[in-house]
């Protein structure tokens, strides 16, 4: 257990509805990451904020996803009008600012989208 | 284009054998090089990590090999045991950078 978990662990929802994934990470690590993997897929990078300000986004990352991690803790990641392929599983991570590029990740939340 | 190639895909390993993944990168710029080992339905741990300064580094049964020149890396697992059966990611990374590339994946099974 790295300390980072995430809420729902799952989600089945149906296309074009929107979903809202939270991470609460290690309350010390100052870097937060959003990661999607699909089956059989290693996890691709989607954004990455440091305290409260959003310093990254993928070209993954299109305009139906927003991130926002208020007060430099806990984070949420938001898909608007869900498509088939958005399902995924979607990971956060966390690293220490100045540490060692460490990340931990969390559990993930599973997305299916019917 | 996948920015850390990884193989083999899936490794059938009898217990107490040794288990062997290879990576390769382009990006000269990388230096971290992470491992991370997966279980279903769980997010990646991190098993262990390598940077170019040192060509090996062992953590118990765990063991990553760094060759810079030929810019790839490996992971050894010695005496395979059932509770090493996951999949297995390489990544890599730029200090300060803001994200990891991880290879494909492989899935390791090691059979009593």
């Amino acid at each position: 257990d790295t300390g980072v978990s995430q809420d729902p662990r799952h989600k089945i929802t149906k296309r074009g509805q929107n979903v809202t994934f939270r991470c609460d990470p290690i309350s010390e690590h100052n870097r937060l990451y959003w990661y999607r993997q699909t089956l059989g897929q290693g996890p691709e990078f989607l954004t990455y904020f440091q305290n409260e300000a959003q310093l990254e986004k993928s070209r993954l990352l299109s305009d139906r996803f927003s991130a926002e991690r208020p007060k430099g803790s806990f984070s949420t990641l938001e898909i608007q009008r869900t498509e088939q392929g958005d399902s995924a599983m979607y990971l956060c991570a966390n690293g220490l600012a100045g540490g060692t590029d460490t990340q931990y990740f969390g559990p993930g939340t599973r997305l299916t989208v019917l | 284009q996948q920015q850390v190639k990884q193989s083999p895909q899936s490794l059938i390993v009898q217990k107490g054998g040794i288990s062997i993944i290879n990576c390769a990168y382009e990006n000269t710029a990388f230096d971290y090089f992470p491992w991370y080992q997966q279980f279903p339905g769980k997010g990646p741990a991190l098993l262990i990590a390598i940077r170019p300064d040192v060509s090996e580094k062992k953590e118990g049964r765990f063991t990553i090999s760094f060759n810079k020149s030929a810019k790839q890396f490996s992971l050894h697992i010695m005496d395979s045991q059932p509770g090493d059966s996951a999949t297995y990611f390489c990544a890599a990374s730029e200090t300060g950078a803001n994200n990891l590339f991880f290879g494909t994946g492989t899935r390791l099974t090691v059979i009593p």
